[in-house]
C-alpha cells in the first residue's frame, strides 16, 4: 500500500517567519495532494490542495509545491501567525486502493 | 449546503460494551463514505470506506464493523469494546468519483472512553 511520511514531525517559528513541511509518498499513480489542518481537539479542515497536472499552488499565504518525479509535495506557510499553530496532515489519494492515506501530522507552534 | 453530522459527541463505555455510532451527510447524494479513528496526539488511521449502499471496504481487520443502510448514513459498530478502540472517531465524506481524489469534510468527532 501507499507510504506516506511527513517531514518534520514538530517545527517552531517564530511569528513572522516561513515554516515549510514536507511530505513523501510511495504510490506514483497519486493524482490528488491536499493538505489538512487540525487544531487541538477539532476536525481536521482543508487548507490547500493540488491536482498532479499543476506543479503549483498559492492561497495567500500558503502555498503547495508537487515534484511528481521524487514523489513528494510541501506545504509553505508564509508570515506565520499565532493562529497557524496546529496539527498538519498530507493525505495523497492514490489510485492503489482508491483511497486517501494521511501521514502521521506535523505538530507547527508559532510563538509570539 | 452540505453538512454532516455526528453523535454522540462524547462516549464513556466499559470494556465488553457494544457500540454504535452514526453519521448522516446532508445536501448531497452518493457521496464517499469514510470512517477514521485518531488516538490521542497521533495521526489518522481509516477503518472504512463507503462508494455506495451496502458497500463496505475494510482496511484494518478489528472487532469493529461497518454499514451502509442508506445513501448517506454510515454506522460505525461493535459488539464488544476493547480498551484499545477508544480514541476520537471521525466520520467523513467526499464527492463520489471513482479513481478522482476529492477534498474530505469531516464530521465534528466523537470522543470515544472505553474503562
Amino acid at each position: 500500500g501507499e507510504n506516506v511520511e511527513q517531514h518534520p514531525s514538530t517545527l517552531s517559528v517564530q511569528e513572522g517567519d516561513s515554516a515549510v513541511i514536507k511530505c513523501t509518498y510511495s504510490d506514483s499513480a497519486s493524482n490528488y495532494f491536499p493538505w489538512y489542518k487540525q487544531e487541538l481537539g477539532k476536525r481536521p479542515q482543508l487548507i490547500i490542495d493540488i491536482r498532479s497536472n499543476v506543479g503549483e499552488k498559492k492561497d495567500q499565504r500558503i502555498a503547495v509545491t508537487l515534484n511528481k518525479t521524487a514523489k513528494h509535495f510541501s506545504l509553505h506557510i508564509t508570515e506565520t501567525q499565532p493562529e497557524d499553530s496546529a496539527v498538519y496532515f498530507c493525505a495523497p489519494f492514490g489510485n492503489y486502493g482508491q483511497n486517501f492515506v494521511f501521514g502521521p501530522g506535523t505538530r507547527l507552534s508559532v510563538l509570539p | 449546503s452540505q453538512t454532516i453530522h455526528q453523535w454522540p459527541a462524547t462516549l464513556v463505555q466499559p470494556v465488553g460494551s457494544p457500540l454504535s455510532l452514526e453519521c448522516t451527510v446532508e445536501g448531497t447524494s452518493n457521496p464517499n463514505l469514510y470512517w477514521y479513528r485518531q488516538a490521542a496526539g497521533r495521526g489518522l488511521q481509516l477503518l472504512f470506506y463507503s462508494v455506495g449502499i451496502g458497500q463496505i471496504s475494510s482496511e484494518v481487520p478489528q472487532n469493529l464493523s461497518a454499514s451502509r443502510p442508506q445513501d448517506r448514513q454510515f454506522i460505525l459498530s461493535s459488539k464488544k469494546l476493547l480498551l484499545s478502540d477508544s480514541g476520537f472517531y471521525l466520520c467523513a465524506w467526499s464527492e463520489g468519483r471513482t479513481g478522482w481524489g476529492n477534498e474530505q469534510f469531516f464530521g465534528p468527532g466523537t470522543r470515544l472512553t472505553v474503562l
